[in-house]
């Protein structure tokens, strides 16, 4: 049981390039998250999932762009990554309403 | 959901109880006070969460005042591995997806 696994775990990337970061649970829970948390600062959501096939924005959306097409997966993207998305990606995932369960981050640096 | 406020920073010796205090005077009656902390470079870990009864479990007991304006973590025996970033968060507890809203937590340094 793995819990919650976050791909890849450190990326550098140019402005301008795309990716894609991966969330993946184990635990059959209906509900996926995306965090960010920059320097000294708490973390803030950026989108969020109650279902496979529904996504909704969080506190911090712009920029980023989510898809749920498997229960168990999560996939955050950047279509074109600005320095400002400097940060560490945290996942979560929690039974509705219940404790979430995080995933160890994905620190992503913007050149 | 309803501002909480922690201390910055706290101290503890470790083998002595930590107790983590945190205002949240707005809190209404359907919110729920959840603790999580980070181990640097970690995500969040879930420790304890109450409505309005003091909770405990295996990892630490949570005291709720009477108002449920403040509450207390207690850690009863920190150790080194304790130290960590402790957030405080108040969550609502109905509706559909409820978002954890995290301040800037306290930093709680056991030393020897």
């Amino acid at each position: 049981n793995a819990g919650v696994t976050q791909t890849p775990k450190f990326r550098v990337l140019k402005t301008g390039q795309s990716m894609t970061l991966l969330c993946a649970q184990d635990m059959n829970h209906e509900y996926m998250y995306w965090y960010r948390q920059d320097p000294g600062m708490g973390l803030r959501l950026i989108h969020y999932s109650v279902g496979e096939g529904t996504t909704a924005k969080g506190e911090v959306p712009d920029g980023y762009n989510v898809s749920r097409l498997k229960k168990q997966n999560f996939l955050l993207g950047l279509e074109s990554a600005a320095p400002s998305q400097t940060s560490v990606y945290f996942c979560a995932s929690s039974y509705s309403l219940q404790p979430q369960h995080f995933g160890d981050g994905t620190r992503l640096s913007i050149l | 959901d309803a501002k909480t406020t922690q201390p910055t920073s706290m101290d503890c010796a470790e083998g002595r109880a930590a107790n983590l205090p945190c205002n949240h005077s707005t809190i209404s009656g359907n919110e729920y006070v959840y603790w999580y902390r980070q181990i640097h470079s970690q995500g969040p870990q879930y420790i304890i969460h109450g409505l309005k009864n003091n909770e405990t479990n295996e990892m630490a007991s949570l005291i709720i005042t009477e108002d449920r304006k403040s509450s207390t973590l207690i850690l009863p025996h920190a150790t080194l591995r304790d130290t960590a970033v402790y957030y405080c968060i108040v969550r609502d507890g109905t509706g559909t997806a409820s978002k954890l809203t995290f301040g800037t937590g306290t930093r709680l340094q056991v030393t020897l």
